[in-house]
């Protein structure tokens, strides 16, 4: 069976530091894996895309890895500010007419 | 470009109705997806449809049914409510398997 798996379900840590979320899938046959953030009561933002054949992917502060052999994504977030706090969700697609999987979440909180 | 639109925004409906939710695409996304969120499940799957045809499928009853019409516009209906049907539904859509997938603000569905 597929599945997603993002642990922790929360973590708090002081404004200033650097941070890994991770993600692990079950199936390294993975097609692309998309990282998101979700502020209370929104929809989902897009934040990475990563292709199988890709190692990593970045945009400003945020840089995402692949690891298909390890079942392993991370989201790197370097010098996390209070704006950073939300819910990040990883998400894998198997094949290009499979139904997205999303990972339940890690609700990340940046103390000022 | 205009992201996706989901209308209305917000809904209450009491036991035994019937509601349906709207959802426009960004432009010359053929793929859309349906989800549901509740704090207590996360994210769930509802349904998938691309070029007007359902492709994928999640677990719920057959009171959750969708369509999507010839502009990729798609419409999500739950028949006979009931008061677990209270929800944020999202809807997303992507333009291919290698693009992201683009969420909208989703339509919050309070049942009495």
């Amino acid at each position: 069976k597929q599945e997603v798996t993002q642990i922790p379900a929360a973590l708090s840590v002081p404004e200033g530091e650097n941070l890994v979320l991770n993600c692990s899938f079950t199936d390294s046959a993975i097609y692309n894996l998309q990282w998101f953030r979700q502020d209370p009561g929104k929809g989902l933002t897009s934040l990475l895309l990563i292709q199988s054949s890709q190692r990593e992917q970045t945009s400003g502060r945020l840089n995402a890895s692949l690891d298909k052999s390890s079942g392993r994504s991370t989201l790197y977030i370097a010098a996390s500010q209070p704006g950073d706090s939300a819910t990040y969700l990883c998400a894998a697609l198997y094949s290009s007419a499979s139904k997205i999987i999303f990972g339940s979440g890690t609700r990340l909180s940046i103390r000022p | 470009k205009a992201g996706v639109t989901q209308t209305p925004r917000y809904l209450i409906k009491t036991r035994g109705q019937q509601v349906t939710l709207s959802c426009s695409p960004i432009s010359g996304h053929r793929s859309v997806s349906w989800y549901q969120q509740t704090p207590g499940q996360g994210l769930q799957f509802l349904f998938e449809y691309f070029s007007e045809t359902q492709r994928n499928k999640g677990n719920f009853p057959g009171r959750f049914s969708g369509r999507q019409f010839s502009n990729s516009r798609s419409e999500m209906n739950v028949s006979t409510l009931e008061l677990g049907d209270s929800a944020l539904y999202l809807c997303a859509s992507r333009g291919g398997a290698n693009q992201p997938q683009h969420f909208g603000d989703g339509t919050r569905l309070s049942i009495l």
